[in-house]
């Protein structure tokens, strides 16, 4: 069964600074999305990555996708309060339905003036 | 071009009654899937559907749960009998033809409370 893995679910941080998001995944599988959550609100997607050494970057934020690890990552650079959200990564069962997601338990990001 | 709509934004139920929720996928969107969210969750897969036809309803609780995606109208996803379990936001996503890179638009969900 796959299972996919976030950590922290939890991140305070202070504007300006950097970090990054894990995302673990059990099994194999043939892509991964991000997407942000605003309280209240619909998901949006951010990325979807495909293949082995994928790397897309939008504004502040960065993923990256290692399939051999089975691992994710969304890298904040000089966070803003503007990415206060909740982050989902989701990963797409090998062979499964493409619309069958498998979602990460979310990482709460929040972000300090 | 509207997005994904779902109606009702919030529903609220007592215990024993029938809901249903209702999603117009994107224009031009032929598939659609059903998650549900528990509070502080991620999002679980419920069903998949292409018009008139259920592609794959593996996350579906056997029971008192059904979906349908008419050829006119929106997708339905009904629940009988609700229990108090069954209080979540119910998202709705679409896609354009199910194709592998394609990305998912998801709805603003519908909150269900079941009093």
């Amino acid at each position: 069964e796959l299972k996919v893995e976030q950590n922290p679910l939890f991140l305070s941080m202070q504007e300006g600074k950097n970090y990054t998001i894990y995302c673990n995944y059990s099994t194999t599988s043939d892509r991964l999305y991000w997407y942000r959550q605003d309280p209240g609100k619909s998901l949006e997607s951010l990325f979807v990555l495909l293949s082995n050494g994928a790397v897309k970057q939008e504004g502040r934020l960065m993923a990256s996708l290692d399939t051999k690890a089975r691992l994710s990552t969304l890298h904040i650079t000089a966070a803003v309060h503007d990415l206060s959200a909740t982050y989902f990564c989701a990963v797409g069962p090998e062979g499964g339905n493409t619309g069958k997601l498998i979602f990460g338990q979310g990482t709460t990001l929040q972000v300090k003036p | 071009n509207a997005g994904v709509m779902q109606n009702p934004r919030h529903l609220v139920r007592r215990r024993g009654q029938e809901a249903r929720l209702r999603c117009s996928p994107m224009k031009g969107h032929s598939h659609v899937y059903w998650y549900r969210q528990l509070p502080e969750e991620g999002l679980k897969f419920m069903v998949y559907l292409q018009k008139e036809n259920i592609i794959d309803e593996s996350g579906m609780p056997k029971e008192r749960f059904s979906a349908e995606f008419p050829k006119e109208g929106p997708s339905i996803l009904r629940i009988q009998q609700v229990v108090r379990g069954d209080s979540a936001a119910y998202f709705c996503a679409s896609s354009p033809s199910g194709g592998f890179n394609e990305k998912l638009f998801f709805g603003s969900g519908t909150q269900l409370s079941v009093l």
